[in-house]
């Protein structure tokens, strides 16, 4: 069965620093994908980015990139320039049978001004 | 585009009633997910539809709640009786198809509080 970790349940940045956020997951798919998930006060999941496992660069969307480490299995989320806008929930993910989220406990982020 | 839609936002009931919240994906989205997200923690899916066939309702508390999806488009998940420890967000999310990489988008949620 496909299981997430995410170790830090809160991280606190500075406005206009850099921040990642550790993820690290367990599955014996030979084939799966990574996601990371924005989960503001308001209650809505926004996706941010996503990696695939036989992909060969770090995906990267904007100011939000992913350190892939296959061996390791982890992937961290790299959030640059950090706003008061990203303090949230974030939630790592990966697929399941039939294409489902196995989320993890998720960190939440707090960007202090 | 329009979202995904959801209702009741929120929904206060005590033990031992029913209570059925309402979906409405995306437009030409195939596949519908109803998540139940506990406080802390992350969101657990509780029952995937292709169309309108249940693909995964294996950690659907099947006792007391059911899922349908009439038609292929809308469903509603529904709780009879409710316990206490059913307090949670529900979430729905769509996705266009089942197979490949293809973003799950979710709705605002419905938050039930369950006294």
């Amino acid at each position: 069965a496909q299981k997430i970790t995410q170790t830090q349940p809160g991280m606190f940045v500075q406005e206009k620093e850099a921040v990642t956020l550790d993820c690290t997951y367990d599955t014996s798919d030979p084939s799966y994908g990574l996601f990371w998930y924005k989960q503001p006060s308001s209650g809505e999941m926004i996706f941010l980015i996503y990696q695939g496992s036989y992909d060969q660069q770090n995906a990267t969307e904007g100011r939000y990139s992913l350190n892939f480490q296959k061996a390791r299995k982890s992937a961290n989320l790299v959030i640059s320039a950090s706003q008061l806008g990203d303090s949230a929930m974030y939630f790592c993910a990966t697929d399941g049978g039939y294409n489902k989220l196995i989320f993890g406990a998720g960190t939440r982020l707090a960007v202090h001004p | 585009e329009a979202g995904v839609a959801q209702s009741p936002r929120y929904k206060i009931i005590e033990k031992r009633q029913s209570v059925a919240f309402w979906c409405n994906p995306i437009s030409g989205h195939a596949t519908l997910y109803w998540y139940q997200q506990i406080l802390g923690q992350g969101p657990k899916l509780l029952i995937q539809f292709q169309n309108n066939g249940v693909v995964d309702d294996s950690q659907l508390p099947k006792d007391r709640f059911s899922a349908e999806r009439l038609k292929g488009v809308d469903s509603t998940l529904k709780i009879q009786p409710a316990k206490l420890e059913d307090s949670a967000v529900y979430l729905c999310a769509s996705r266009e198809r089942a197979e490949g990489f293809y973003e799950q988008y979710f709705g605002p949620g419905t938050r039930l509080t369950v006294t």
